[in-house]
């Protein structure tokens, strides 16, 4: 039932922005994509979400496509505590707002 | 921020026994909780939807006879995994739905890791 495509790993080095896209090319008008990341054997940890404008905050950036198709991820200055599976999701809209995860993005941040 | 805690965070049993786990939200209420599975190196899976005051709904390929939740308070939902065996060994992991918060966002408990010998 994952609605999003990720790729599977990155790279980034420390200091560096980091930028990480996600797929949702079958998103519904009404649909928030949100971004979650998990730490080794510890429960995920909230990020951004957003609708259709971009939105940033204390953590990151979300950029949205006009189209809404695609968006990204943004970690403006990536540090080793960024190490983590970001995962992409689409918020199903009815049905109790259930988040459905896919395989998400190991990002791997280098000294 | 909104704070959901599990307990216990690890657990080992027995093949044959039963399991129960406790997802607390602590600082809202949670109308909605929900119950996932991971196991290494895959995502996490979504097992079932529990409400408060009602009976959960859960995705298909869950065994409901297998995996009992009580929703019983807007604050605590409980997942006992009942005659574990090992392949029901892995991370369950909790979130609640703050039935207050406008985007309905979802927040996650640390996890309960389950070893069954």
């Amino acid at each position: 039932d994952a609605k999003t495509t990720q790729p599977p790993s990155m790279d980034c080095a420390e200091g560096r922005a980091a930028n990480l896209p996600c797929n949702h090319s079958t998103i519904s008008g009404n649909e928030y994509v949100y971004w979650y990341r998990q730490i080794h054997s510890q429960g995920p940890q909230y990020i951004i979400h957003g609708l259709k404008n971009n939105e940033t905050n204390e953590m990151a950036s979300l950029i949205i496509t006009e189209d809404r198709k695609s968006s990204t991820l943004i970690l403006p200055h990536a540090t080793l505590r960024d190490t983590a599976v970001y995962y992409c999701i689409v918020r199903v809209s009815y049905n109790f707002n259930k988040f459905y995860f896919g395989s998400g993005t190991k990002l791997n941040v280098k000294p | 921020g909104a704070v959901v805690s599990q307990h216990p965070s690890r657990v080992i049993c027995k093949s044959g026994t039963s399991v129960k786990i406790e997802c607390r939200s602590l600082d809202f209420q949670a109308t909605t909780m929900f119950w996932y599975r991971q196991f290494p190196k895959q995502s996490l899976m979504l097992m079932a939807t529990s409400n408060e005051g009602s009976k959960a709904t859960y995705e298909q390929g869950v065994e409901k006879d297998k995996f009992l939740i009580n929703h019983a308070s807007l604050t605590l939902s409980t997942l006992t995994v009942t005659s574990a065996h090992p392949e029901d060994s892995s991370f369950y992991i909790c979130s609640a739905r703050d039935a207050s918060g406008g985007d309905n966002e979802q927040f996650f408990g640390p996890g309960t890791r389950l070893t069954v010998l």
